[in-house]
């Protein structure tokens, strides 16, 4: 399989711990999105990047929260002292930088906050 | 400011019958508009966009979205449900940046035999 691959898929953490999760997006594509989607609620942009250069943030993106991509392969999201408000599931995209180019979406990370 | 509301939360079909999923969309120009599909425990697919070209999009798996400007609006149809085709709907705007999407809520399609 080549699409955008997620890990771990499911994380069960308790309250005030720190979680990270990874994304590996398609081998060609220099964009790399995060989103995050709560139960009953379509996907919530929280990041981007162009290469290894993180070009916008949401303002859902608190300070707990930070995202990297290194060396503009892989990237990884991180949440600090969690809440029981980060439980959501968090959704890697990349695409081309074409624009029009179709964003390609991985099947998610869920995260529950106990 | 984008934006998209989808006009139903859920909308059941039988087998068989024609499938209209409502999207309407605000945009303070000309938009990029998407549909997703999104089966349980499934990531986000691309079912069709729109991107100023032919205002009527065919996508996959037999589904088709018309733009009517007049309208605002970005329908979802497909002429004849599949039980395949049961799952959450998701009209997306492009937000203006070159990476963000703006999704509605979503609609559930239920799809009965």
């Amino acid at each position: 399989d080549t699409g955008v691959s997620q890990d771990p898929r499911h994380k069960i953490t308790k309250r005030g711990q720190n979680v990270t999760f990874r994304c590996d997006p398609i081998s060609e594509h220099n964009r790399l999105y995060w989103y995050r989607q709560t139960l009953g609620q379509g996907p919530e942009f929280l990041t981007y990047f162009q290469n290894e250069a993180q070009l916008e943030k949401s303002r859902l993106l608190s300070d707990r929260f930070s995202a990297e991509r290194p060396k503009g392969s892989f990237s990884t999201l991180e949440i600090q002292r969690t809440e029981q408000g980060d439980s959501a599931m968090y959704l890697c995209a990349s695409s081309l930088t074409l624009g029009g180019n179709t964003i390609y979406f991985g099947e998610g990370s869920w995260l529950t906050v106990v | 400011a984008q934006s998209v509301t989808q006009l139903d939360s859920h909308v059941s079909v039988s087998e068989g019958t024609p499938v209209l999923l409502r999207c309407n969309y605000s945009s303070s120009y000309s938009p990029s508009l998407f549909w997703y599909v999104q089966h349980p425990n499934k990531g986000l697919q691309l079912l069709l966009k729109y991107t100023s070209a032919a205002t009527l999009v065919k996508g996959i798996n037999g589904f088709e979205a018309e733009f009517k400007k007049s309208e605002t609006s970005f329908h979802l149809t497909k002429p004849s449900a599949h039980m395949s085709d049961a799952a959450e709907y998701f009209c997306v705007v492009s937000g203006g940046s070159q990476g963000n999407l703006i999704f509605g809520k979503g609609t559930k399609l239920s799809v009965k035999p």
